[in-house]
């Protein structure tokens, strides 16, 4: 069974803060993506990664940027948070194979005040 | 860049009836449709998917069709039950790797 963390449920940072968001997958999937949700946008790519050390843009990497230094681990940093990165974060992993379904993470519900 | 539309914003259909949701996409490359569903409070799954050498695929209720030639594909769900109400998105990609979600779709099934 795929399994899909992420370090927090919760969390309330201050604007300018530096922020890291971690995921971790334990099925050895080579892709990995973070995404943001936000009521009425949908879930929105931000980066994603197909090997280790190595990262794509998504549509919105504004004020983002990302580390992949092991294969089943992929984080997510705000250099300096600000209100209106305030979002559910989501991570998700897949293999490279015949399956494309990407497996998601419970979510991280980032507040910055 | 892919763009995809997702449409109705909401839905709301008594138990038993039949709800279909509709999605475009604009980019002709892509060859992978995933449904997801999300419920309230928890992570987005995979329910159903097809890819651009299929016209249909059923699975159970569930079911999806995609028209290649006018860029759209469609979820339908037949005999809806309570526990289908949730949010459904569409998405599209090239070859699986970047998912371009549409906006999602609420759905609510009323007893």
């Amino acid at each position: 069974d795929v399994k899909v963390t992420q370090s927090s449920r919760y969390l309330v940072k201050r604007t300018g803060e530096k922020v890291f968001l971690e995921c971790v997958q334990d099925m050895d999937h080579e892709n990995m993506f973070w995404y943001r949700q936000d009521p009425g946008l949908g879930l929105r790519l931000i980066y994603f990664s197909y090997d280790v050390k190595m990262k794509e843009k998504g549509d919105i990497p504004e004020g983002y940027s990302v580390s992949r230094e092991k294969k089943e681990r992929f984080s997510l940093i705000l250099e300096s948070a600000s209100t209106n990165q305030t979002s559910m974060y989501l991570c998700a992993s897949r293999s490279t194979g015949i399956s494309y379904e990407q497996y998601f993470g419970p979510g991280t519900r980032l507040t910055v005040t | 860049g892919e763009n995809v539309e997702q449409h109705p914003s909401t839905l709301s259909v008594q138990e038993g009836d039949s709800a279909v949701i509709k999605c475009t996409y604009s980019d002709s490359a892509s060859n992978y449709f995933p449904w997801y569903k999300q419920e309230l409070g928890k992570r987005p799954q995979l329910i159903i998917d097809i890819r651009s050498n299929v016209g249909e695929k059923k699975d159970q209720r569930i079911a999806v069709t995609l028209n290649k030639t006018a860029k759209h594909f469609s979820l339908h769900i037949t005999e809806t039950q309570p526990e289908d109400s949730a949010v459904y998105f569409c998405a599209a990609a090239n070859s699986g790797y970047a998912l371009n979600f549409g906006k999602g779709t609420s759905l609510l099934v009323t007893p």
